[in-house]
């Protein structure tokens, strides 16, 4: 089946320091989505990407999907304490048994010292 | 304009035991999927129920079984529950075609088994 991976499982930065995080799909995608979840919560939509090639800015994220629609990163530029939480892609197949379902990568859990 | 919204917010249960969940969609949607998160892990696709019929399934045993209300609230059921079935349990409503929609998340029913 569609398996999504996600790098790095955790990443702690100094504050105003820069963070990525990496998903790839061992299948090619028909879209991604990128959520946020704060300790305690649940997860939060922030973007969905559809084209092959595809960049997103909201404020300091950057988005990006693959040319070949099977990986994609979240870049958030000087971070913040407010940014502190699990990043996971999520990944909805576009063929076969997968078509239409969302597949979650394991997260990256970002922590932000100030 | 209410979110999504779960009920219970906690239940403790002891193995063989069944559970049922509650979930009641953004006001608007007519799509209800849901998804098991067990700790430090992204959520895992249950199944995606519209328009009262269960539209898409995950890789979970016949235990796990569900109904959606002409409301277009929904029931997740879980039967001989076993200790590994203790995770939080999100529901994720949405509005459209499945492939392009982007998902609202409740704020989850923590399991525990016993």
């Amino acid at each position: 089946g569609q398996q999504v991976m996600q790098i790095p499982q955790y990443q702690h930065v100094q504050e105003g320091e820069d963070f990525t995080t990496y998903c790839n799909s061992s299948t090619t995608l028909s879209n991604i989505q990128w959520y946020k979840q704060r300790p305690g919560g649940h997860p939060v939509f922030l973007i969905q990407l559809v084209k092959s090639g595809e960049v997103k800015k909201q404020k300091r994220l950057t988005f990006q999907f693959g040319e070949a629609k099977k990986n994609s990163s979240l870049h958030i530029t000087a971070t913040q304490t407010t940014d502190v939480g699990t990043y996971f892609c999520a990944g909805r197949g576009a063929g076969g048994t997968s078509y239409g379902k969302l597949t979650f990568g394991q997260g990256t859990i970002l922590t932000v010292h100030p | 304009d209410a979110g999504v919204t779960q009920s219970p917010t906690h239940l403790i249960k002891t193995r063989g035991q069944q559970v049922t969940l509650r979930c009641s969609p953004k006001s608007g949607h007519d799509t209800v999927s849901w998804y098991q998160q067990a700790l430090g892990q992204g959520p895992q696709f249950i199944f995606q129920y519209y328009e009262e019929e269960e539209r898409q399934r995950g890789n979970f045993p016949d235990r796990f079984s569900g109904h959606q209300f002409p409301n277009y609230s929904s029931e997740l059921n879980v039967n001989a529950l076993l200790l590994g079935d203790s995770a939080l349990y999100l529901c994720a409503s949405s509005t459209g075609t499945g492939v392009t929609d982007t998902q609202y998340f409740g704020p989850g029913t923590r399991l525990t088994v016993l």
